[in-house]
């Protein structure tokens, strides 16, 4: 029930297209899902996050949507540029007395020029 | 400002030993993370201090693995009779520890290979 399932695995985009990672969760008691990114070498930085109590949140060319019902959000990426080329990883809290964050599986995404 | 630092960057060890692997957090960070990531796989959380309270150890897969937190700032991850399956990359990451959900700042990590 602690788990985040994330897919794709990998994707692979053309330049200026969307990237679309999607990631599902069963813990009704999470509240707080960020999306990190990692480039090759480096450890991960923090996106985007949201919380479930707004259904989209978008910062620039990155948008999250998130869908309490069904228990999945999503990342999206508008004109993927190829400095986009990275792992992206999902992630959810629940607060409480630790922000341990719970990572999906990550997506590597490639943005072909 | 200077950000999370880890050392040693990588580190190379045979099946047996024991190794330390360091964690510098953000000055003024009071929460500190430790997780790991597999080859291919998502980051893992292992440990979690706050402050002077008693840290959160739900996520050590054994006894095998500890970790200090002196002073309240420098942090020591111990892996004691290494496996193989221990090799991973372990990331520490550091947050200003004023509520429980807020941004987490990953260091470059530390590269472990168990022969």
């Amino acid at each position: 029930q602690q788990q985040v399932k994330q897919s794709p695995q990998s994707l692979i985009v053309q330049k200026g297209g969307i990237s679309i990672i999607n990631c599902a969760y069963e813990n009704t008691a999470f509240d707080y899902f960020p999306w990190y990114q990692q480039f090759p070498g480096k450890g991960p930085a923090l996106l985007i996050a949201i919380r479930p109590d707004v259904s989209e949140k978008k910062e620039g060319r990155f948008t999250i949507s998130f869908n309490k019902s069904a228990k999945q959000f999503s990342l999206h990426i508008m004109d993927s540029q190829p400095g986009d080329s990275a792992t992206y990883f999902c992630a959810a809290s629940t607060g409480g007395n630790t922000g341990k964050l719970i990572f999906g599986q990550g997506t590597t995404l490639q943005v072909k020029p | 400002g200077a950000g999370v630092s880890q050392s040693p960057s990588n580190k190379v060890t045979e099946k047996g030993k024991d190794v330390e692997l360091r964690c510098d957090p953000i000055s003024g960070h009071t929460a500190l993370y430790w997780y790991r990531q597999s080859l291919g796989q998502g980051l893992e959380f292992l440990i979690y201090f706050q402050g002077n309270s008693a840290p959160d150890k739900s996520g050590l897969p054994s006894d095998r693995f500890s970790a200090e937190r002196t002073g309240g700032s420098v942090s020591t991850l111990t892996i004691q009779r290494t496996q193989q399956e221990d090799s991973a990359v372990y990331l520490c990451a550091s947050s200003l520890g004023t509520v429980s959900q807020e941004t987490q700042y990953f260091g470059p990590g530390t590269r472990l290979l168990v022969l």
